[in-house]
């Protein structure tokens, strides 16, 4: 079975930094995909960045990046020039792959990081 | 963009009861799924659904879920004599069967309440 761990309950930083949020899994899979997901208090379930474990180049997208680290099976989310609407519940979540669709796949979700930027 | 929808937004019910919450996934997805986020924790896996079966569930779905697509359209989570602590935020999501889709577009959620 595959784990999750986010060790940052909570973090909070400036409106305009940088910030990077942990998280690691365990699994014996060799292929899969990793997500963040972002819950504002809305309580919306919102993708925000996919990996593909079997891309060496890290995804970004616009302010979102991620740093995918496979062999110490590390997957941080890194938000640049963070802007209020940032703040919310961050999600990590593992999906195994099967063939070369996403087949009939469960997502595994980390405990989260409930991330508050500051005016 | 498509999505996915859920109804009704909260749902308030009396311990017992029966309760029955809907999705419309998006119409060319192919599987389907239903998560539980009680307050403050994480979400977790409750029941996956392909093919008008399901594929996998957690144990936490235990005899009192059922699951079903009744007309090709709706996928429903019935939960038949509803405890204190299926309170809890309920997500449905469903999949496409292609590569380099976003996968499993989450609906907004439907917040139950049991009293």
């Amino acid at each position: 079975a595959q784990t999750v761990t986010q060790s940052q309950p909570e973090m909070s930083v400036q409106e305009a930094e940088t910030v990077t949020l942990s998280c690691t899994y365990d699994t014996s899979e060799s292929n899969y995909y990793l997500f963040w997901y972002k819950q504002p208090p809305s309580r919306q379930m919102i993708l925000v960045i996919r990996q593909e474990a079997y891309k060496q180049q890290n995804a970004t997208e616009n302010r979102f990046s991620v740093n995918f680290q496979k062999a110490a099976k590390s997957f941080s989310l890194k938000i640049s020039d963070s802007q209020l609407g940032d703040t919310a519940m961050y999600f990590c979540a593992f999906m195994k792959r099967i063939g070369t669709n996403f087949g009939n796949e469960k997502l595994t979700f980390g405990t989260g990081t409930r991330l508050t930027i500051i005016p | 963009e498509p999505e996915v929808t859920q109804t009704p937004s909260h749902q308030v019910t009396q311990m017992g009861q029966e309760v029955i919450l809907r999705c419309v996934p998006i119409s060319n997805h192919l599987y389907f799924y239903w998560y539980r986020q009680i307050l403050g924790q994480k979400v977790e896996f409750l029941v996956s659904f392909y093919n008008n079966e399901i594929s996998e569930k957690s144990e936490i779905f235990d005899d009192q879920f059922s699951v079903e697509r009744p007309d090709g359209s709706n996928f429903t989570l019935k939960i038949r004599s509803t405890k204190l602590e299926d309170s809890a935020m309920y997500f449905c999501a469903s999949n496409p069967d292609r590569v380099g889709v976003r996968p499993q577009h989450f609906g907004d959620g439907t917040r139950l309440s049991i009293l």
